[in-house]
């Protein structure tokens, strides 16, 4: 198994471009996430998904849109890049089992700056 | 809205002694707790996941409590090493399979 993957590694952009980050996981797991991590601020949840075709806000959601129309995928889109979205991000993924929680698997993170 | 608190934020251990992290969260209404590793420039692993009905949870030289009553975990690491220099994160499991994490704590262990 592969695990969690995340492409890119790290990328740079320009303010009010857009881009897709890629998440993909081979564990068959039903929950996905992203997270960012900030100096400081530790790792806040941005969008999440408890299966395909469903999909909820985190605690910072504006600016990221995502959508989960497989199992595997979790993109996230930066609609218009601004400065305060550079960060690295991090895409989870979990299974849960008669109503316990499992462990949750974290990809390598992308790293994002945006100019 | 959960809160979860990490102390200390850094600390540095000669090598040999016993480690001893904190964490606390405001709402007891959690599924789990768990404690992730992430070295610099890298991502989380999983260390150990306690379930909101257990106590502790032990792997090798680590050993994590839960006091979910009084919103207290605790990380032991016994007999540290330099290889366990690292940040180490707590956070807890709420609805959905969301996480709240804690900001960390920075451990330098001086051999």
């Amino acid at each position: 198994n592969a695990g969690v993957t995340q492409t890119p590694k790290f990328q740079v952009l320009k303010t009010g471009q857009s881009m897709t980050l890629q998440c993909a996981q081979d564990m068959n797991h039903e929950y996905m996430s992203w997270y960012r991590q900030d100096p400081g601020m530790g790792l806040r949840l941005i969008h999440y998904s408890v299966g395909a075709g469903i999909t909820d806000q985190g605690e910072v959601p504006n600016g990221y849109n995502v959508s989960r129309s497989t199992t595997e995928d979790f993109p996230l889109r930066l609609l218009s890049a601004a400065p305060s979205q550079t960060s690295v991000y991090f895409c989870a993924s979990s299974y849960s089992a008669t109503g316990q929680q499992e462990t949750q698997y974290f990809g390598p993170g992308t790293r994002l700056l945006v100019l | 809205k959960q809160e979860v608190t990490q102390i200390p934020a850094a600390l540095s251990v000669p090598e040999g002694e016993n480690l001893v992290l904190n964490c606390s969260f405001t709402d007891s209404a959690i599924y789990n707790l768990q404690w992730f590793r992430q070295d610099p420039g890298k991502g989380l692993t999983s260390l150990l996941l306690i379930q909101s009905s257990q106590r502790e949870q032990t792997s090798g030289r680590l050993n994590a409590s839960l006091d979910k009553s009084s919103g207290r975990s605790t990380l032991y690491i016994a007999a540290s090493q330099p290889g366990d220099s690292a940040t180490y994160l707590c956070a807890v499991t709420y609805g959905n399979n969301r996480l709240a994490f804690g900001k960390g704590n920075q451990v330098v262990v001086i051999p």
